[in-house]
């Protein structure tokens, strides 16, 4: 079985960039949730993904914005890059739309913004 | 709101000592609970859960019970490893909204030989 794989590893933009983060979910799972890790915090919720359409949405500015594709694997957009964007960005996939399934996350990708 | 609230760390304990981490919740409803861990430059794993008031999730040593009557859901290990030295997330899951996950603040656990 394939745990949830995200891609690149690290990344760094300049201000005012946009950048696109990439997760493969783990086999059998249709629904992804991304989280935003700051230095030192626990992880805030941006959005989940469940059979393509999002399903819920954090705290965030239009700006961040994802997708889900059919194969249920997601891509997080970062529009205007700021500074304060500089985390390590967390996927979660689960198995189901259902709210008390358990997620489980990839490694990260780790966004300096310069 | 919901919110889920640590003990601030760091936690530093010499191997073979026992181990807490305090856990205490807000919630409506009737949340799932989680224990994450996360070690250096990884993502977060998955280290014991209990979906429902008395249950008792446990797993490498770990153990935590879902005390509602106190909203805690504290994690204990009888006797600590070096390779325990990690950051340790509590979490619930917010079912009147996605299921979104709400993690505390984390827990800085470092054992010395």
């Amino acid at each position: 079985e394939t745990g949830v794989t995200q891609s690149p590893t690290h990344l760094i933009k300049t201000r005012g960039q946009q950048v696109t983060l990439r997760c493969s979910s783990q086999s059998g799972h249709n629904t992804v949730s991304w989280y935003q890790q700051a230095l030192g915090q626990g992880p805030q919720f941006i959005f989940q993904y469940y059979r393509e359409e999002e399903n819920g949405r954090g705290n965030f500015p239009p700006r961040f914005s994802g997708l889900q594709f059919p194969n249920y694997s997601s891509e997080l957009n970062v529009n205007a890059l700021e500074l304060d964007d500089s985390a390590l960005y967390l996927c979660a996939s689960s198995s189901s739309g259902r709210r008390e399934d358990t997620q489980y996350f990839g490694p990260g990708t780790r966004l300096t913004v310069l | 709101g919901n919110s889920v609230t640590q003990m601030e760390g760091p936690v530093t304990l010499s191997e073979e000592a026992f181990l807490t981490i305090n856990c205490t919740y807000t919630a409506t409803g009737y949340p799932s609970l989680f224990w994450y861990v996360q070690y250096p430059g990884e993502g977060l794993q998955l280290l014991l859960k209990a979906t429902k008031a008395d249950d008792k999730g446990s797993n490498k040593g770990f153990e935590a019970t879902y005390r509602k009557e106190t909203t805690s859901f504290h994690l204990e290990k009888g006797s600590v490893q070096v390779s325990d030295s990690a950051v340790y997330f509590c979490a619930l899951s917010d079912r009147s909204n996605t299921g979104k996950l709400i993690f505390g603040q984390g827990t800085t656990l470092q054992v010395k030989p």
